[in-house]
């Protein structure tokens, strides 16, 4: 059971663009997403987070925009520069718990920045 | 560095063969979590310690993997009877806990398992 799904599977965004990508999920206990941002041979890092109580939270160039009735959530890359071509994986979590169910991670989306 | 370590970074072995990696995490985080990854895939959630306890081990892959942190510190995932679908990343990451609003998990750099 794929419990966050992710949209694109890849994406190709010219430098300067607004790269865009899509989450939904299904178990409505989520109350933590965070995106995650993966290069090759490396582990994932963490971009920027959000919990379901506000509709938008920015972090310099990196936007995340929530529905909560819709059970959709998105990131958005301003400005996107060709070093944030990486694998981003959208994830939720249930906290007060501590996430102790670890986090769910959506399959990922290949991001191309073509300078 | 004071990140998440994993130990080795590649691991090539032979079917049936038992392996264990070890996973050292940021010093004062007391949750530790396992995850598995394949190719094109997301992490997948296996296993998570809060200290010592290992309070989650249901999504275990199979009886074959086991998971310990024996004093709260570092951890170590053993599979055993390897086949050749193990074959994957296998990431660790720590987290400090208690917050009521957020708990960043910090990934280590991964053990990648090829089982031939």
């Amino acid at each position: 059971q794929q419990q966050v799904k992710q949209s694109p599977q890849s994406l190709i965004v010219q430098k300067g663009g607004i790269s865009i990508i899509n989450c939904a999920y299904e178990n409505t206990a989520f109350d933590y997403f965070p995106w995650y941002q993966q290069f090759p041979g490396k582990g994932p890092a963490l971009l920027i987070a959000i919990r379901p109580d506000v509709s938008e939270k920015k972090e310099g160039r990196f936007t995340i925009s929530f529905n909560k009735s819709a059970k959709q959530f998105s990131l958005h890359i301003m400005d996107s520069q060709p070093g944030d071509s990486a694998t981003y994986f959208c994830a939720a979590s249930i906290l007060p718990r501590g996430g102790a169910d670890g986090l769910t991670f959506g399959k990922g989306t290949h991001l191309i920045i073509q300078p | 560095d004071t990140g998440v370590s994993q130990d080795p970074r590649h691991k090539i072995t032979k079917r049936g063969q038992n392996v264990t990696f070890r996973c050292d995490p940021i010093s004062e985080h007391n949750r530790l979590y396992w995850y598995r990854q394949t190719l094109g895939q997301g992490p997948e959630f296996l296993t998570y310690f809060q200290n010592e306890a290992q309070l989650e081990k249901s999504r275990l892959l199979s009886d074959r993997f086991s998971a310990e942190r024996p004093k709260g510190s570092f951890s170590t995932l053993e599979i055993q009877r390897t086949e050749q679908g193990d074959s994957a990343m296998y990431l660790c990451a720590s987290s400090q806990g208690g917050g009521l609003y957020t708990d960043t998990q910090y990934f280590g750099p991964g053990t990648r398992l090829t089982v031939l």
